[in-house]
């Protein structure tokens, strides 16, 4: 059963960086078949595409973040992560890591979510 | 704003049929990308609903079944049942972005 768990600071001061990682199991990190992504709700409002981490390394993020944006794969830890800079209470959101199908573009397990607040 | 645009809210008795639609442009729902579907329960994370318009994954009820044409898609659900109740969220590939975009969401009102 393929499982994504969220990791990471709940609370992050405004300008500073914001690190999350999404730990996979039940599935190949490795697999060219799959895109690894993040997506974003802020409270109350839609889901936002953030980016994402092909097989290889290869990542694609969504214009309005890409300046602030890094996201990184370690395949020997099953894990990808999100590095996203410069915060203001503007990123306040819960932070979804997924599975995205690269044949089709959807996405088939998500985490369950964490919230991360940018507060002084 | 979202590139994708869906009614805010929708609203129908047990055992009826709704529908939620899904309206992009010529570079995404348009361009022949599939529209996906997924379900979100209050205080829960998105679930996969729908995939390649009409697809649904193993153990959705077969009362949800999407469509596309042109450059809009539907998410039917008949049958309304209490559990329903949720926002809905549609998503598509778009090529001027280079990425994924989504639907505003479609909150559906149980009566």
């Amino acid at each position: 059963q393929v499982q994504l768990q969220e990791s990471g600071p709940g609370l992050v001061k405004p300008s500073q960086t914001l690190s999350l990682t999404c730990t996979v199991s039940g599935a190949s990190i490795s697999s060219g078949a799959y895109y690894w992504s993040w997506i974003r709700q802020h409270p109350g409002k839609g889901l936002e595409w953030i980016g994402y981490i092909y097989y290889g390394g290869s990542t694609y993020y969504n214009p309005s973040l890409k300046s602030r944006v890094i996201i990184s794969v370690d395949t020997s830890k099953s894990q990808f992560s999100l590095k996203l800079s410069a915060l203001t209470a503007a990123d306040t959101a819960v932070y979804y890591c997924a599975r995205g199908d690269s044949g089709n573009y959807h996405l088939d397990y998500w985490g369950q979510g964490t919230l991360v607040t940018v507060s002084s | 704003q979202s590139v994708l645009t869906q009614p805010p809210s929708v609203s129908g008795a047990p055992g009826q049929r709704v529908t939620i639609s899904c309206t992009g442009s010529s570079s995404n729902i348009g361009a022949g990308y599939g529209v996906h579907w997924y379900q979100q329960l209050p205080e829960t994370a998105p679930k996969l609903l729908i995939h390649g318009n009409s697809n649904r994954p193993s153990g959705v009820p077969d009362r949800f079944s999407g469509s596309k044409s042109g450059t809009s898609a539907s998410l039917a659900i008949t049958g309304l049942q209490a559990e329903d109740e949720a926002d809905y969220y549609c998503q598509s590939y778009d090529t001027s972005l280079s990425g994924w975009v989504f639907g505003g969401g479609t909150k559906l009102t149980v009566l």
